[in-house]
Parts: structure tokens; sequence; C-alpha cells
């Protein structure tokens, strides 16, 4: 299957400073990358959906403003936490959908956040 | 009401038991349907898409109601690597779109 990456795989870092995630698809160009959240015993939550070169659509009660993603090449997708908040610490995890694998979306092995 | 809902668990079953795992979904228009498996603090890893005529792939046979919303998985001569969080999941459009996930079912498969 296709592979994708994720980088950092973990942060640890204060209150109050950005994070940047990085988020690749390895073997093939994705046309649309997806951001995903997950708190502790709760299921993956859709944060945003973005198209290479194009800006992100959010779902509702995600702040743009807060959770910025830029989405600059069909093989690179980045997140960025501004001000990251200790509620902000989290399991994302981003996808990517490509035109020749289309039945689904393959998962980067997500980032595991801790704000302090 | 929640857009996909299962049973959390967790499900104790013993090794070599079949165990079946049931999802109900709320929208109407979704196409597309899936079986994520997701270990402990790991990325959820496609486990087989879910089709109307239902599908199996070795000892995993999934089904898919679409009058009753509902899709089903089940696991014949469980192993114990089968422990994990299987997670439903639902697309309303084509790939391009957002998946929507299901809490999961928590199966713990015991020697």
């Amino acid at each position: 299957g296709a592979v994708v990456s994720q980088h950092p795989s973990r942060v640890i870092c204060k209150s109050g400073t950005s994070v940047k995630i990085e988020c690749r698809s390895l073997d093939f160009q994705a046309t649309t990358m997806f951001w995903y959240r997950q708190f502790p015993k709760q299921s993956l939550m859709l944060m945003a959906t973005s198209n290479e070169g194009s800006k992100a659509t959010y779902e509702q009660g995600v702040e743009k403003d807060k959770f910025l993603i830029n989405h600059a090449s069909l093989t690179l997708s980045t997140l960025t936490v501004t001000s990251a908040h200790p509620e902000d610490s989290s399991f994302y995890i981003c996808s990517a959908f490509g035109t020749i694998i289309t039945d689904t979306q393959y998962f980067g092995p997500g980032t595991r956040l801790t704000v302090l | 009401r929640k857009e996909v809902e299962q049973d959390p668990g967790p499900f104790n079953v013993p090794e070599g038991a079949t165990v079946a795992f049931n999802c109900t979904y709320s929208n109407s228009a979704s196409q597309s349907f899936f079986w994520y498996r997701q270990d402990c603090r790991k990325e959820p890893k496609l486990l087989m898409s879910v089709y109307s005529s239902g599908n199996e792939d070795g000892r995993f046979t999934a089904q898919l109601n679409r009058a009753s919303q509902y899709i089903s998985l089940l696991i014949r001569d469980s192993k114990l690597s089968d422990s994990a969080t299987y997670l439903c999941v639902v697309m309303v459009g084509g790939g391009a779109d957002g998946l929507t996930f299901g809490k999961g079912t928590h199966l713990i498969i015991q020697p």
C-alpha cells in the first residue's frame, strides 16, 4: 500500500510555543491531504481538508488561525499549531488521497503532541 | 445522534473463537465503508473495504446493509494478534472527502 510519513513522531513543548508537523506522501502524489486529531479514548476527528495549491477547508469548531495548514506540493502538507496550550495535547494524524489510489485514504504514523 | 456508532466493548474472547462487531451510521448519503484496525498509540490501518455484496478476506468477513445503515465485521478463528481496536469508518463522497470514524470496538483475545 501507499506510504505516508509524518514528522516529528513526538513533540513535547511549552505552552505558548508553535509546533509544525509535516506530512509526506512518499510514493504517490496526494491531491488531497487530511488532518485528524484523536484525544484519548475518542474517535479520530477530521480537523481540515487541504488540496494542493489552495486554502484548507476547516471543520466546524476548528480554528483556522490556530491550526495553520499549508499544502504547497503534491507530496507535502504541514500543520502548524500556533501558541499551543495544554488542551491542544493530542494525537495528530494526517492522511493522503491520491489520484492513483482511489478507494480510501492512507494514514501517516501520527504525531503525539504534549503541551506542558 | 452520533454519525457512526459502535459498541466500545471491550470484547474479551478466547483464542480460536469467532467474534462479530456491528456498526450503524446515520448519513444515508454515505457511499463507502471500511473497517480499520488501530493498535494502541498507532495510526489506523485499513483492514478491509465493505461492499454491499459482502466481502471476505481470509478470516475476516464484512457485510453492509444499506437499508438498515448497518455494517458488520466477523472474525473467525481469532488469534492473539487480532487484539486491537476496530474502527468502523464511513465516507460520504469519494476518496477526496474526509472519513468519519466510529469510536472503535476494543477486542482482547485471551490465550
